[in-house]
């Protein structure tokens, strides 16, 4: 059963820390997506990307963010240094571009708490 | 600036009775409106979706309806049952298959 995978589900840190995030996308998808989901706006896109490459991070706050993909099984979301404002529920999905392509797949998510 | 959303935090619907959730949006140039699911600790689910071409579409006790004038769309769930409490994300598609969604509407489904 083909899924999205995400670690680790619960990070608790202080602030100041780094934290890093990972997402194995479905094999075969081609677009990975970055979410954070939190009370007050819901899904909040963070940053996406097709075939590896980044086409969108404007969602995220450039100074502290980073969003990359070494390979097309792994996806990476950093905060360096972590607030605790950063503290919310981090997604991602993936899809595929092409014929039923608007569906996304969501991970389990991370959930992530900065003292 | 909200491009997609859903006014109602919440909604309570008695067993078997219809649940109507609604979405509003501000973009005309979206393709594709998505509604998902989302339980508690767990990722949101892709429940139905409707091309921006069409008005309505149908899967099963689930039915989504578009009122493209009213930049407006629904999600039907009938009959309700206390396994369909849950959060119920709008979604519609922007330009480069990003999804843009909602603030999200929970559903309770009393018995």
């Amino acid at each position: 059963d083909a899924r999205v995978t995400q670690t680790p589900r619960h990070k608790v840190t202080e602030m100041g820390q780094e934290v890093t995030m990972r997402c194995q996308p479905i094999l075969g998808h081609n677009t990975v997506f970055w979410y954070r989901q939190t009370m007050m706006q819901g899904l909040e896109l963070l940053a996406y990307f097709r075939n590896r490459a980044p086409l969108d991070d404007s969602g995220m706050p450039k100074d502290r963010f980073s969003a990359e993909m070494p390979d097309a099984t792994l996806a990476t979301l950093k905060i360096q240094p972590s607030e605790p404002r950063d503290s919310a529920v981090y997604f991602c999905a993936s899809g595929q571009t092409g014929v039923g392509g608007e569906k996304l797949f969501f991970g389990s998510g991370t959930q992530l708490s900065v003292l | 600036d909200q491009q997609v959303k859903q006014n109602s935090p919440s909604l309570s619907v008695q067993e078997g009775r219809i649940s109507i959730l609604n979405c509003d949006y501000t973009n005309s140039m979206f393709d594709y409106f998505l509604w998902y699911k989302k339980y508690p600790a767990e990722g949101p689910t892709f429940l139905i979706s409707i091309s921006s071409i069409k008005d309505k579409n149908e899967d099963g006790r689930f039915t989504v309806f578009l009122n493209k004038s009213a930049k407006h769309l629904s999600l039907h769930i009938v009959p309700s049952q206390p396994g369909d409490s849950a959060v119920y994300f709008c979604a519609a598609r922007a330009r480069g298959n990003k999804l843009v969604f909602g603030a999200g509407t929970i559903l309770r489904v009393k018995s």
